[in-house]
């Protein structure tokens, strides 16, 4: 596709479940960028891949939360033991190189914890 | 302890008159500022940016000003139009950062 591509568009899971959320960036783009959205809050950055470089994992909000950017390509961002507060969309988006302007974003995966 | 704040949760503005946006800044790293639109069910799009050194920069309808002693800036739209309508998220970022830090969002209706 032309776009950031994000599976599930939507997900409802029970408490202390595990969830996987998926980014399919756009072709050829070697930055990965994964943001969450809580209600009435800004984006809040969780982790960024650049080509084969260790990833800034500076914003994962806990050690239940990791991701993975398999071949420079799909991430997936897995949530361990979700809790309820982990409820938001997650953003994916993708570029060329760190450039604010040229930062493309996926629709987003809305996760509900119950 | 948020770096960019919108503190205007919501703003409502008649058709052809302008749109004010503004946005607050603590951090005096940041050195290049967005603006980003958001529909409902689709992911943030890029609207404008402005780097520190200028303080101000326009392109159509959009203009951006900064204001960097005041640590504010603000996006303004004339004449505002109903496909205005939307989230509008400020970011900023400093020159060795990767992430983009973001506002909460201003939702702006723009009424025919």
């Amino acid at each position: 596709g032309a776009g950031v591509s994000q599976s599930p568009s939507n997900k409802v899971t029970e408490k202390g479940k595990d969830v996987e959320l998926r980014c399919d960036p756009i072709s050829g783009h070697t930055a990965l960028y994964w943001y969450r959205q809580s209600l009435g809050q800004g984006l809040e950055f969780l982790i960024y891949f650049q080509g084969n470089s260790a990833p800034d994992k500076s914003g994962l909000p806990s050690d239940r939360f990791s991701a993975e950017r398999t071949g420079g390509s799909v991430s997936t961002l897995t949530i361990q033991r979700t809790q309820q507060e982990d409820s938001a969309v997650y953003l994916c988006a993708s570029s060329l190189l760190f450039s604010g302007n040229t930062i493309y974003f996926g629709e987003g995966s809305w996760l509900t914890v119950v | 302890d948020q770096q960019v704040k919108q503190n205007s949760p919501s703003l409502s503005v008649q058709e052809g008159r302008i749109s004010i946006l503004n946005c607050d800044y603590t951090n005096s790293m940041f050195d290049y500022f967005l603006w980003y639109k958001k529909y409902p069910a689709e992911g943030p799009t890029f609207l404008i940016s402005i780097s520190s050194i200028k303080d101000k920069n326009e392109d159509g309808r959009f203009t951006v000003f900064l204001n960097k002693s005041a640590k504010h800036l603000s996006l303004h739209i004339v004449p505002s139009q109903p496909g205005d309508s939307a989230v509008y998220f400020c970011a900023a970022t400093s020159g060795s950062a990767r992430q983009l830090t973001f506002g909460s969002g201003t939702q702006l209706t723009v009424l025919p």
